[in-house]
């Protein structure tokens, strides 16, 4: 059964710090794997999509990592800003659903 | 382009009710999924809908089911509606079931009392 794990749970930074947001998953079989941004009480916004044959994707400050072999992926966020903050969603694609992990709470105070 | 659009955005109803909750796809889009978030976890899969068919069920009980229509916006309905049932539902849509970006709605806010 496929479980997905993202450390830490909660995150606070002062504005303009280098983020790492870490998403674990525990089965490698996986199509991709999606991150998203949550705001409360909000849907959820797709921020990167990664295929399960590619290593890294890139979006403005954003980039992510897959390591599939070794069940990974890591959220990069430089120069973090105050509108940042919300909650981080990472989830992999697995036949015919995605599995989300609990989430990373940021918050970057200025 | 308009996104993936949900009604109602927020609904109150009275244990043992029944509820019907809407979604519309991005134009283009054929998969339909619905899911359940409650306060503080990550969403939990209900239902998958491409070209009309279920393609995929998650671990929710007979009172949950779903429907897709020819121009594939979907209903989720739930009966005999429990305390536990209250939830943030949100629906996604993606051009196919499996391999690409899923989009997805503001969500419907449910209470039951």
């Amino acid at each position: 059964k496929q479980e997905v794990t993202q450390i830490p749970a909660a995150l606070s930074v002062p504005e303009g710090e280098n983020l790492v947001l870490n998403c674990s998953f525990t089965d490698s079989a996986i199509y991709n794997l999606q991150w998203f941004r949550q705001d409360p009480g909000k849907g959820l916004t797709s921020l990167l999509l990664i295929q399960s044959s590619q290593r890294e994707q890139t979006s403005g400050r954003l980039n992510a990592s897959l390591d599939k072999s070794s069940g990974r992926s890591t959220l990069y966020i430089a120069a973090s800003q105050p509108g940042d903050s919300a909650t981080y969603l990472c989830a992999v694609s697995n036949t015919d659903k995605l599995i989300f992990g609990t989430g990373t709470r940021l918050q970057v105070f200025p | 382009d308009a996104g993936v659009t949900q009604s109602p955005t927020h609904l109150i109803k009275t244990r043992g009710q029944h509820v019907t909750l809407r979604c519309s796809p991005i134009s283009g889009h054929k998969s339909v999924s619905w899911y359940q978030q409650v306060l503080g976890q990550g969403p939990q899969f209900i239902f998958q809908y491409y070209e009309k068919e279920e393609r995929g069920r998650g671990n929710f009980p007979d009172r949950f089911s779903a429907r897709q229509f020819p121009n594939y916006s979907s209903e989720l309905n739930v009966n005999a509606l429990l305390l536990g049932d209250s939830a943030l539902y949100l629906c996604a849509s993606s051009f196919d079931p499996l391999n690409t970006e899923a989009f997805f709605g503001q969500g419907t806010r449910l209470t039951v009392v």
